[in-house]
């Protein structure tokens, strides 16, 4: 199975600090990412996929980039509606997997 | 698009459950169907994958012989029985689509999810 590794596992910011999240695969997944947004009680929400493509109607602050094996979700001026949980998950091969998950909050 | 699951409820171990999952406002039949479960305070855990036509199916190894995923596409209806549950079954099951056309490996769409819990 590829095992993904999130880092920091929690962050926390103040409005309009860049934040920057890791997620490192244990193979090769090419560029087979997708970043998620977590809210409480809430299903996960696609923000990047394919590793560096912004899914429509995402705001631009957002961004992922990377390929192979180390991927980043990057935010650049972080706003009060993105305090929530991020992970990442890789769809290069059966099993599916998500990584341990990226608290944000506010600092 | 809508994806409602159905079916949930608590369960002593060793139990059954069966789960339902309706689509709206999408061709069904035109989507990769999934199973994702959180356990609470826990991240995301994929379950079970079944192609647009049914022919093509993965499953977790922690739920392989114990679960069987299906779908009907003429009822836009997923399904997931359940077996020999255990007490880490216990948690929040969503039913996820995937597009097949421009295909990106994301889950697109979320049902609202449907609480499994295990417990004696």
């Amino acid at each position: 199975d590829i095992q993904l590794t999130q880092s920091p596992s929690s962050v926390s910011a103040s409005v309009g600090e860049r934040v920057t999240i890791t997620c490192r695969a244990s193979q090769d997944v090419s560029t087979w990412v997708v970043w998620y947004q977590q809210k409480p009680g809430k299903a996960p929400k696609v923000l990047v996929y394919a590793a560096s493509h912004l899914e429509s109607g995402v705001p631009s602050r957002f961004s992922g980039s990377g390929s192979g094996t180390d991927f980043t979700l990057t935010i650049s001026t972080v706003q009060a509606e993105d305090f929530a949980t991020y992970y990442c998950q890789q769809a290069n091969a059966f099993p599916i997997t998500f990584g341990q998950g990226t608290r944000l909050d506010i600092k | 698009v809508q994806l409602e699951e159905s079916g949930g409820g608590m369960v002593q171990p060793g139990g059954s459950l069966s789960l339902s999952c309706v689509g709206s406002g999408l061709r069904f039949g035109n989507y990769e169907m999934n199973w994702v479960r959180q356990a609470p305070g826990k991240g995301p855990e994929w379950v079970s994958y079944i192609s647009t036509s049914g022919t093509t199916i993965h499953y977790a190894e922690s739920v392989r012989g114990r679960f069987t995923i299906s779908r009907d596409n003429d009822q836009s209806s997923l399904f997931l029985h359940m077996k020999s549950l255990r007490a880490e079954d216990t948690g929040l099951y969503y039913c996820a689509c995937q597009r097949v056309a421009g295909a990106t490996g994301a889950f697109d769409y979320w049902g609202q999810g449907v609480l499994v819990i295990v417990s004696s």
